[in-house]
């Protein structure tokens, strides 16, 4: 079956770090654009951050630049997700998904991230 | 930025009747325009890409329509698992960005 799975959420303080973690089964990682999406509670999407096929091009949205790095295990067929000084309003549920083109065709579960004191 | 408004926020119909959803961008994005299905506690799921185009295993009553500014997703027909909300998202441009969603609600 082809599938996503995040892991690594989970409740971390004000200017803490995590690292989110999604594994691919069904299809190789290396063959697809990937990206991260999150979904703060109650409130819509938000595009977090892509990664190339060959991971020489990665891309972030302008609210988590220079805080969070995308990153690709390809001998893993596994995504990350780095997330560090992590503020309140990063708090959500994130996805990871393959995409086709501009389109995000496979989603995951998602993992549910809060930062709080 | 991009930014896609989309309405009504909220859309609330009976089974069997027709939804149509409006998504508005500031700005033209040619055809890449993709619109997505969310139920509660659920990841989203791609309905429509490049407009006006099925993803694989999307029913046929669900349509896309539109180019440049204005979109429309239309549900021919609403059975009881399409109640859900429905994000429109632009492609092409960086950043990529979403819409803010429309609900649509058992009347």
């Amino acid at each position: 079956e082809v599938q996503v799975l995040e892991s690594g959420g989970g409740l971390v303080q004000p200017g803490g770090s995590l690292r989110l973690s999604c594994a691919a089964s069904g299809f190789t990682l290396n063959n697809y654009v990937m990206r991260w999406v999150r979904q703060a509670p109650g409130k819509g999407l938000e595009w977090v951050s892509s990664i190339s096929y060959s991971a020489g091009s990665t891309y972030y949205a302008d609210s988590v630049k220079g805080r969070f790095t995308i990153s690709r295990d390809n001998s893993k067929n596994t995504l990350y997700l780095q997330m560090n000084s992590l503020r309140a309003e990063d708090t959500a549920v994130y996805y990871c998904a393959k995409c086709t083109n501009f389109y995000f065709d496979l989603w995951g579960r998602g993992t549910l991230v809060t930062v709080s004191s | 930025e991009i930014v896609l408004t989309q309405s009504p926020a909220t859309l609330s119909l009976s089974p069997g009747e027709r939804a149509t959803l409006s998504c508005r961008a500031s700005q033209s994005v040619s055809s890449y325009l993709g619109w997505y299905q969310q139920k509660p506690g659920q990841a989203p799921r791609l309905l429509i890409f490049d407009a006006s185009n099925r993803a694989t295993g999307i029913p046929a009553r669900f349509s896309g329509s539109g180019s440049g500014t204005d979109f429309t997703l239309t549900i021919s027909s609403l059975e009881p698992e399409d109640f859900a909300v429905y994000y429109c998202q632009h492609g092409g441009i960086w950043p990529l960005t979403f819409g803010g969603g429309t609900k649509v609600e058992i009347k």
